[in-house]
């Protein structure tokens, strides 16, 4: 069965990094993009990131509002994809899930999420 | 961006009826390949989400057929026909067809 499990969450505090990570099992992750979706308490939903895969130059693609700030990466020997984020501010407090592109569409996959907080 | 407007914000509906979801987009979502990334999501109480229908009208992986969506260029529909109380949750429409990718702002569908 298809598994993302997000790990590395927490508080932190304003302009202070934090880095999450999202563990793939049960799909050819190498052949998979992925992403990063994030949901504000209370909010909708809103895409954050994007990682392309090696015949796709690992190419990223990043929402305007944490471009700059935030680095999405992957390692296909290890099945995971990260999301460093940098300089947090409050309004990034969110559950940040992470979602895998199937052979048949985006968002098919989608893992439990991780709470960030960003808080002084 | 691509603003995805659904409507209604809420819904009530009792067991066995059937209900119907608005999304509407700001711009055409045919992409180059002719295809329409239109996708519905439900997120149910606590869960996170999960793929309802892929492409306007393809049902997700173990999706029951009372769901079907319909639609086409700036304007889509998710029907829920017979709901059952399972159904409860909020529903996304996503765009993925232009960079970045947009989410309508959600239907809460509740059960009388």
């Amino acid at each position: 069965a298809v598994q993302l499990v997000e790990s590395g969450g927490g508080l932190v505090q304003p302009k202070e990094s934090l880095k999450i990570s999202c563990a793939a099992s049960g799909f050819t992750f190498s052949n998979a993009a992925m992403y990063w979706v994030r949901q504000a308490p209370g909010k909708g939903l809103e895409w954050v990131a994007r990682i392309r895969t090696k015949p796709n130059n690992y190419a990223t693609y990043y929402a305007d509002s944490v471009k700059g700030r935030f680095t999405i990466s992957r390692d296909d020997s290890k099945s995971m994809v990260y999301l460093q984020m940098d300089n947090l501010k409050t309004e990034d407090t969110a559950m940040y899930y992470c979602t895998a592109e199937s052979l048949t569409t985006v968002f098919d996959y989608w893992g439990q999420g991780v709470m960030v907080t960003v808080s002084s | 961006d691509v603003v995805m407007t659904q409507t209604p914000p809420s819904l009530s509906v009792a067991i066995g009826q059937s209900v119907s979801i608005s999304c509407k987009s700001s711009q055409s979502l045919v992409y180059s390949d002719g295809k329409t990334y239109l996708h519905w999501l439900l997120q149910s109480p606590g869960q996170s989400p999960k793929l309802l229908i892929y492409q306007v009208s393809n049902l997700g992986s173990g999706v029951p057929d009372r769901f079907s969506g319909t639609g086409s260029q700036k304007d889509f529909t998710l029907k829920i026909s017979r709901v059952e109380a399972e159904d409860l949750g909020v529903y996304y429409c996503v765009q993925a067809t232009h960079f970045p990718f947009t989410f309508g702002s959600g239907t809460k569908l509740e059960i009388k």
